[in-house]
């Protein structure tokens, strides 16, 4: 079974551009997480829907940040305009509804800000 | 905002020997999981404790709640090269919700 998909892996823009990360979920999962790593700040949960509604986004830095999940098999994560402070790397996680718990990582995606 | 601290935050070791991570927080967790991460990689789920005091075996690895489950330490023994990794705690608040609160992260590298 293929695990979660992530695109690109690697990302390097100017500031001030748009940047859009996407991600593929497991098969069937009915929950999907955005998070953000950084050396400074770990592992932060930005975001995560469960049935393509968001659930709690209060982890989403600020208005420049938006994410959406049309639906169950797709999601997107948008910074626009993009700072250097957005370099990181981000990575997109699924669960299922019975196993909630259990969550599965993609490879992530490493975004760099110039 | 919950924290979680690890400790230590960086571990070098020979292989062969043993070692202990933990995982503390002031407050108290329904849950609390351990992941591994390698580089170029997503965290992966290693062992989910529920219980106040839960002890769980995974091979060489022993993982502890705390009694009070607002802490928890992983257990290596023998380690192996390919133990190497970033080891991470995450908590669920009691609260409900499906929200993972992720530790500070403990970089282990084990050498021949």
């Amino acid at each position: 079974d293929a695990g979660v998909i992530q695109s690109p892996r690697h990302e390097v823009t100017e500031m001030g551009q748009e940047v859009t990360l996407r991600c593929k979920p497991i098969s069937g999962h009915d929950y999907l997480f955005w998070y953000r790593q950084t050396m400074m700040r770990g592992l932060e949960l930005l975001i995560y829907f469960n049935n393509n509604v968001p659930i709690d986004d209060s982890g989403m830095p600020e208005d420049r940040f938006s994410a959406k999940m049309p639906n169950a098999s797709f999601s997107t994560l948008k910074i626009q305009p993009s700072e250097p402070r957005d370099s990181a790397v981000y990575f997109c996680a699924s669960s299922s509804q019975s196993r909630r718990e259990t969550q599965y990582f993609g490879p992530g995606t490493r975004l760099l800000v110039l | 905002t919950q924290l979680l601290e690890q400790s230590p935050q960086f571990l070098s070791i020979q292989e062969g020997e043993n070692l202990t991570v933990y995982c503390n927080s002031s407050s108290v967790f329904s849950s609390l999981q351990w992941y591994r991460q390698e580089p170029g990689e997503g965290p992966v789920l290693l062992v989910t404790v529920v219980t106040g005091g839960e002890v769980k075996k995974l091979k060489r690895l022993t993982f502890q709640f705390g009694d009070a489950r607002k802490d928890s330490s992983l257990h290596i023994t023998a380690a192996q090269t390919g133990d190497t990794g970033l080891y991470l705690c995450a908590a669920r608040s009691t609260g409900g919700g499906n929200k993972l609160t992720f530790g500070t992260g403990t970089q282990l590298k084990v050498e021949l």
